[in-house]
């Protein structure tokens, strides 16, 4: 059964720093993983979607890598700032699997 | 576009009733999904769809119903609502044309107490 993890739960750094956050997963057989964001009372919002067979994704500040192999993936945010407060989840689509398994999520506070 | 709407956004309920929680997309997404959020748990999938007339269960399916009559409108339905189903639901849609193409839209979310 697949099993996604994220770590640490929550996480604070001052605004400016870059950071990383952890997902990792059991099963390698996946199709892709996504990343989400989660503001406090609000939907899940998609960040990047990183194909099995892709290393990584990029969007503004944000880099996705997903290594298959080791079950492994991160998101880094350069130049963190107060908007960027949130919940982020990643979530894996196994293959032959019409859902995604999705980790607990890491909750993010940028202080200013 | 309005994307993936979900109704109501809070609803209390008391222990046996019974009520239909409502999601409608105006993507023409073939795909749409109910998941639930609890602390410490994650989402979990609670019933999916791949197009009209087509509905499966996900991994927590039970003491829920669902039906597809429209690619746009995907509603869930608590049969007798028991506290275990406090929860936060969320609709979420994608189109169906393949890993590559999946990625998801969430709705806002339905905030249901069961007393």
């Amino acid at each position: 059964k697949q099993e996604v993890t994220q770590i640490p739960a929550a996480l604070s750094v001052p605004e400016g720093e870059n950071l990383v956050l952890n997902c990792s997963f059991t099963d390698s057989a996946i199709y892709n993983l996504q990343w989400f964001r989660q503001d406090p009372g609000k939907g899940l919002t998609s960040l990047l979607l990183i194909q099995s067979s892709q290393r990584e994704q990029t969007s503004g500040r944000l880099n996705a890598s997903l290594d298959k192999s080791s079950g492994r993936s991160t998101l880094y945010i350069a130049a963190s700032q107060p908007g960027d407060s949130a919940t982020y989840l990643c979530a894996v689509r196994p293959q032959g699997a019409q859902k995604l398994v999705f980790g607990q999520g890491t909750r993010l506070t940028i202080n200013p | 576009n309005a994307g993936v709407t979900q109704t109501p956004k809070f609803q209390v309920l008391k222990t046996g009733q019974s009520m239909t929680l409502q999601c409608a997309q105006d993507m023409n997404h073939e795909y749409m999904s109910w998941y639930r959020q609890d602390p410490g748990m994650g989402l979990r999938l609670i019933h999916y769809s791949v197009g009209a007339g087509i509905t499966d269960q996900g991994e927590v399916p039970n003491g829920y119903n669902v039906s597809r009559s429209t690619t746009e409108d995907f509603p869930l339905r608590l049969l007798s609502a028991a506290p275990s189903q406090t929860s936060v639901y969320f609709c979420a849609s994608s189109p169906l044309g393949g890993p590559s193409t999946d990625t998801q839209y969430f709705g806002p979310g339905t905030r249901l107490t069961v007393l």
